[in-house]
């Protein structure tokens, strides 16, 4: 079965310091992630995805099968980046999410 | 494109009553996921249906849950005889056939149990 673990449920640091939430996870297949991002009283919205290896709002995210991870990273935290961060499974035709964590910026 | 679109957005029920929660895709989207919410936790699966199909219902509770897709109209989530424990976001997501990866979620519906 597959799980996605996000080990921080609030984290809190302030602006211009670098950013990591973690990410775990356990899936027998070849995994494809994703990281989600809810802004106060919006929607669920896609940040990245592994496969793309993008750089979204100066976020980026590395798959390690060796350790299992996929961290999302930004070197300079801003403000607005304050949000609930979701990291997600795709397999057996279904994303599987983390509990989230709730990232806070302080000015 | 109007997106994915849930109403309602909010639904108070009282406990034993019927809660009805509808999903309409976007549009060229065959496939709605349905994933619930619950307080201080993250988007837990339920279901997964295609037009008159259910996939995937490993997520559903044994009993009051129940989803729909019909050949016309929105998904329906339906919640028979509510409890305070069903106080939760309910949130759909619709994806193009083979694209299941790249799902896009609506607002989601936010029901309160009294």
């Amino acid at each position: 079965a597959q799980r996605v673990t996000q080990p921080e449920k609030l984290l809190s640091v302030f602006k211009g310091a670098p950013v990591e939430l973690k990410c775990n996870y356990s899936y027998s297949g070849s995994p494809e992630l994703f990281w989600y991002v809810q802004y106060s009283r919006q929607r669920l919205q896609l940040l990245l995805r592994h496969i793309s290896r993008e750089s979204i709002k100066g976020f980026t995210a590395d798959l390690n099968k060796g350790e299992t991870s996929f961290h999302l990273k930004k070197p300079f935290a801003q403000e607005e980046d304050s949000a609930m961060y979701y990291c997600a499974l795709w397999g057996a035709q279904k994303l599987v999410f983390g509990q989230g964590t709730r990232l806070t910026i302080n000015p | 494109n109007a997106g994915v679109m849930q109403n309602p957005r909010h639904l108070v029920r009282r406990r034993g009553q019927e809660a009805r929660l509808r999903c309409s895709p976007m549009k060229g989207h065959s496939h709605v996921y349905w994933y619930r919410q619950l307080p201080e936790e993250g988007l837990k699966f339920m279901v997964y249906l295609q037009k008159e199909n259910i996939i995937d219902e490993s997520g559903m509770p044994k009993e009051r849950f129940s989803a729909e897709f019909p050949k016309e109209g929105p998904s329906i989530l339906r919640i028979q005889q509510v409890v305070r424990g069903d106080s939760a976001a309910y949130f759909c997501a619709s994806s193009p056939p083979g694209q299941g990866a790249l799902m896009t979620f609506g607002s989601g519906t936010r029901l309160t149990v009294v």
